[in-house]
């Protein structure tokens, strides 16, 4: 199995602002996940990320407002640019168990609150 | 696509009660299908799979059968206790696709 973390594990922020969140496994894996899960919602897949090229993103997520970053096989960023109080959410980072495996590994999320 | 429909919650019990969570997904072909359960201010954890019909998966005291003629795989558990209280999510994923269709959520809440 892996183990995954994230920072921050919450956050306050002003309008306006961006926060970056980081998410570290502590295996090598090809693919990353990122979702949003907003208050009692279900998990919304925002972008798949792979080490060495352009993150993926679902219809309604856009790069300029979700930029992520994977330098490499154990760690990626997602940014919240410009933040507004619809964007305070739980932000997850997963990904699979292994090759040919469709189950996940998440992390224990990011909880965000904008003001 | 995939979709799933769980029922809404929250469901409440007292402890020692049975507990079914209903699930139905729309698939094309055959799913793999999951229960996730999130603990309050944790992550998801998987908590049982099945990837053909008549499989069942159990883990922790809970089953859940794949049902190909109704499309349901609801969760069970025989008697549930305080510590079972959190948001379980039921989850397909079809056609190779790495990345599961989850359902809402479905909070639970076991009392003393």
């Amino acid at each position: 199995s892996a183990v995954i973390s994230q920072k921050p594990s919450r956050d306050i922020c002003q309008r306006g602002t961006s926060l970056t969140i980081q998410c570290q496994v502590d295996s090598q894996v090809t693919m990353m996940f990122w979702y949003r899960q907003q208050p009692g919602q279900s998990l919304t897949l925002i972008a798949t990320a792979n080490q060495g090229s352009e993150a993926t993103y679902e219809s309604g997520f856009v790069i300029d407002k979700f930029p992520i970053s994977r330098p490499n096989l154990t760690f990626s960023t997602l940014t919240v640019s410009n933040m507004s109080p619809e964007d305070s959410s739980i932000y997850l980072c997963s990904v699979n168990a292994g090759t040919g495996l469709n189950e996940q590994y998440f992390g224990p999320g990011t909880r965000l609150t904008v003001t | 696509g995939d979709s799933v429909t769980q029922m809404e919650g929250p469901v409440t019990l007292s402890e020692e009660a049975f507990l079914t969570i209903n699930c139905t997904y729309t698939a094309t072909g055959y799913p793999s299908l999951f229960w996730y359960v999130q603990y309050p201010g944790e992550g998801l954890q998987l908590l049982l799979k099945a990837t053909k019909a008549d499989d069942k998966g159990s883990n922790k005291g809970f089953e859940a059968t794949y049902r190909k003629e109704t499309t349901s795989f609801h969760l069970e558990k025989g008697s549930v206790q305080v510590s079972d209280s959190a948001v379980y999510f039921c989850a397909s994923s079809s056609g190779g696709s790495y990345i599961p269709t989850f359902g809402r959520g479905t909070s639970l809440i076991v009392h003393p």
